[in-house]
C-alpha cells in the first residue's frame, strides 16, 4: 500500500516569491492535514482538509492557504514568501474519523533565502 | 501557550532497560492521545495511540499509559533497542478536531548498545 507522498522533496525559494507543495494521500483517506515544523521544534498544525472543504485551521496568517481535489490530493500555498517560512512541511493523511491516526509524508524542506 | 509538552528534550538509556516518554496535556477536551517517532530525513511514523476511556494500550514492546486527571501520559519501550533510537512525539486531538492534532516539540531517545 503507498504510503503519503510529498512533492517536492527540496525546495530554495527568495523572499517574496511563492510556492506551491503538493500532497497525495494514502487511498481511501479523505482527510489531509499540513503542518510546518521549524528547527528544535515540534509540529505546528496549518490546516485540515476532508471532502475538499477546509474542515479546521491553525493560526497561521493568510498567506498559507491550501486546497484538496476530488480525489484527495491537496496542495499547500504561500505567497509572499519570509525567511521564517524556512521549515520542513509535512502532510499527513487519514480516514477522517474520530480516534484516527494520522500517517506523514516525508516532507517538503523548504529553505528561503 | 503550549497544551501538548514533553519537558525532557532528551534520554538516553541502556540496551534492554525500560525507556520512559512523558507527555503531559492542559487541555482537556483532547480525547484522543497518540505518540509519534522520527527519524532524520524522514516524517514521523505512528506508533501507539489512546483513547480517553481507556488507561492502558499495549502493542508489543510499547504501551501507553494515560492519567486523565492529572493530565498526563507515557510510553514504555520494554526491552530498549537502539533501533528504537528517534525523536518521540507526544500528540492530542479533540473530538471535533479529528483532523488537527497538538504535538509537543519531542523527546530525543538515545538507545546505547
Amino acid at each position: 500500500k503507498a504510503g503519503v507522498t510529498q512533492t517536492p522533496r527540496y525546495l530554495i525559494k527568495t523572499r517574496g516569491q511563492q510556492v506551491t507543495l503538493s500532497c497525495s494521500p494514502i487511498s481511501g483517506h479523505r482527510s489531509v492535514s499540513w503542518y510546518q515544523q521549524t528547527p528544535g521544534q515540534g509540529l505546528q498544525f496549518l490546516f485540515e482538509y476532508f471532502s475538499e472543504t477546509q474542515r479546521n485551521k491553525g493560526n497561521f496568517p493568510g498567506r498559507f492557504s491550501g486546497r484538496q481535489f476530488s480525489n484527495s490530493r491537496s496542495e499547500m500555498n504561500v505567497s509572499t514568501l519570509e525567511l521564517g517560512d524556512s521549515a520542513l512541511y509535512l502532510c499527513a493523511s487519514s480516514r477522517g474519523g474520530d480516534n484516527q491516526p494520522q500517517h506523514f509524508g516525508d516532507g517538503t524542506r523548504l529553505s528561503i533565502l | 501557550d503550549q497544551q501538548v509538552k514533553q519537558n525532557s528534550p532528551s534520554l538516553s538509556v541502556q540496551e534492554g532497560r525500560i525507556s520512559i516518554l512523558n507527555c503531559d496535556y492542559t487541555n482537556s477536551m483532547f480525547d484522543y492521545f497518540l505518540w509519534y517517532k522520527k527519524y532524520p530525513a524522514e516524517g514521523p511514523t505512528f506508533l501507539i495511540s489512546i483513547s480517553s476511556i481507556k488507561d492502558k494500550n499495549e502493542d508489543g514492546r510499547f504501551t501507553v499509559f494515560l492519567n486523565k486527571s492529572a493530565k498526563h501520559l507515557s510510553l514504555h519501550i520494554v526491552p530498549s533497542q537502539p533501533g528504537d533510537s528517534a525523536v518521540y512525539f507526544c500528540a492530542a486531538s479533540a473530538r471535533e478536531g479529528a483532523g488537527k492534532s497538538t504535538f509537543g516539540d519531542g523527546t530525543t531517545l538515545t538507545v546505547k548498545p
